[in-house]
């Protein structure tokens, strides 16, 4: 089945600019969608389609890819955006949807 | 407003059964494939099974296929999981979540139903 890799945690420092990445073969090739999910709440989808925005998601939220690796960039990070962070594909070959592992993203 | 509500989660022991609902609102419901996805505690998401908006196109992960039904009453703006065998790894709160028509997304989310499963 197909796999995808981001790193268990992230942190930086309010004001700064995280980057969270998410790995996979043939990433390139397909959408790759990023959601945040705060403790006790449902995910909220903050990036769909590698790079567009839901209505309602600040701009300080963009996707970006390059080669076999997405990126989530938050930029001037609050202590509002700590949260867990999951990108999301659909892999055509098994016909499933496929979740990361998640990260955890901690303003210091 | 889009609106979802899942609802029929417990207790309930190991082998036993459970039947989520998840009831629709604020949008047309028979045009959009609906997911279940699921997150055990501490865990990260996972996403379990698809159906297309007229249910002739359905997906089930590996780790529920063969136990776990998916099923939508669009008369009734409703989605199902029937869930059978359930074993202790099962244990999760369910989420239904609504399938974006362009890109494939995830684009709303109900707020979950907690199964626990006894061994």
């Amino acid at each position: 089945s197909y796999v995808v890799t981001q790193p268990p945690s992230v942190s930086v420092a309010p004001g700064l600019t995280a980057r969270i990445t998410c790995g996979g073969d043939n990433i390139g090739r397909i959408g790759v969608h990023w959601y945040q999910q705060k403790p006790g709440q449902a995910p909220v989808l903050v990036v769909y389609g590698d790079s567009a925005r839901p209505s309602g998601i600040p701009e300080r939220f963009s996707g970006s890819k390059s080669g076999n690796t997405a990126t989530l960039t938050i930029t001037s990070v609050d202590a509002g955006d700590e949260a867990d962070y999951y990108c999301h594909m659909w892999d055509g070959m098994s016909e499933h949807h496929v979740l990361g592992g998640g990260t955890k993203l901690t303003v210091l | 407003e889009v609106q979802l509500v899942e609802s029929g989660g417990g207790l309930v022991q190991s082998g036993g059964s459970l039947r989520l609902s998840c009831e629709a609102s604020g949008f047309r419901f028979s045009s959009f494939p609906m997911d279940w996805v699921r997150q055990a505690p501490g865990k990260g998401l996972e996403w379990i099974s698809y159906v297309n908006s007229d249910s002739k196109t359905i997906y089930y992960a590996d780790s529920v296929k063969g136990r776990f039904t998916i099923s939508r009453d669009n008369a009734k703006n409703s989605l199902y999981l029937q869930m059978n065998s359930l074993r202790a790894e099962d244990s999760a709160v369910y989420y239904c979540a609504r399938d974006g028509l362009v890109a494939g997304n995830f684009d709303f989310w109900g707020q979950g139903t907690l199964v626990t499963v006894s061994s």
